[in-house]
């Protein structure tokens, strides 16, 4: 189906240090992944994303990979901040509408 | 541009109630979709639609009607309302690029309690 798997559920990391999010997907026709970050009691907002036709993608302190193959993709953030921490969805899109991972609740400790 | 816009923020109902949440975006997105929020469940999708005049069903859609008379504006009603549907309401939109991926941009939030 179009399940997204996402993992951890709850990361906590010193300031400084890197934290990696995992998920995995089954729908072959998933074309798009987008990541999500969504600060307490507000709105998601995306932060990065990537195209099936793509291995990698840097912008600054982030980046996504993407393993085809084997259906996961993960999101690195390196120098982790305390203003990194914040609820992190990944998701997944084939033709139209994406669905999400649980997310992942990341706690940077100063 | 405003983006996507929800209304009411908070809203208190009591069980059995009926009322509409109502989401609008001046993109000219074709997309619209409603999700919910719970603690722990991430965001699960109740409805959506690919165009004015066309929706469809989503993962939790019991107990919730849409309708999509214009590409601005997406309601998502509760018929009748019960305790768990208290949770969190995004709205979100997006367009189909000419590669067929697009991101969501999500409105601000509906906070519903149903007591």
């Amino acid at each position: 189906g179009e399940n997204v798997e996402q993992h951890p559920s709850t990361l906590s990391v010193q300031e400084g240090d890197s934290a990696v999010i995992k998920c995995t997907y089954s729908d072959s026709a998933s074309n798009y992944f987008p990541w999500y970050k969504q600060e307490l009691g507000k709105r998601p907002q995306l932060i990065i994303d990537i195209r099936s036709n793509v291995g990698e993608k840097k912008d600054q302190r982030i980046a996504v990979t993407l393993n085809k193959t084997a259906k996961h993709f993960s999101l690195h953030i390196t120098e982790t901040q305390p203003e990194d921490s914040a609820v992190y969805f990944c998701a997944r899109k084939g033709s139209y509408i994406p669905t999400f991972g649980r997310g992942t609740s990341l706690i940077v400790h100063p | 541009n405003a983006g996507v816009t929800q209304t009411p923020k908070f809203q208190v109902l009591k069980t059995g109630q009926s009322m509409t949440l109502q989401c609008a975006q001046d993109m000219n997105h074709e997309y619209m979709s409603w999700y919910r929020q719970d603690p722990g469940m991430g965001l699960r999708l109740i409805h959506y639609s690919v165009g004015a005049g066309i929706t469809d069903q989503g993962e939790v859609p019991n107990g919730y009607n849409v309708s999509r008379s214009t590409t601005e504006d997406f309601p998502l009603r509760l018929l009748s309302a019960a305790p768990s549907q208290t949770s969190v309401y995004f709205c979100a939109s997006s367009n189909p690029s000419t590669g067929g991926v697009d991101g969501y941009t999500f409105g601000s939030g509906t906070r519903l309690t149903v007591v």
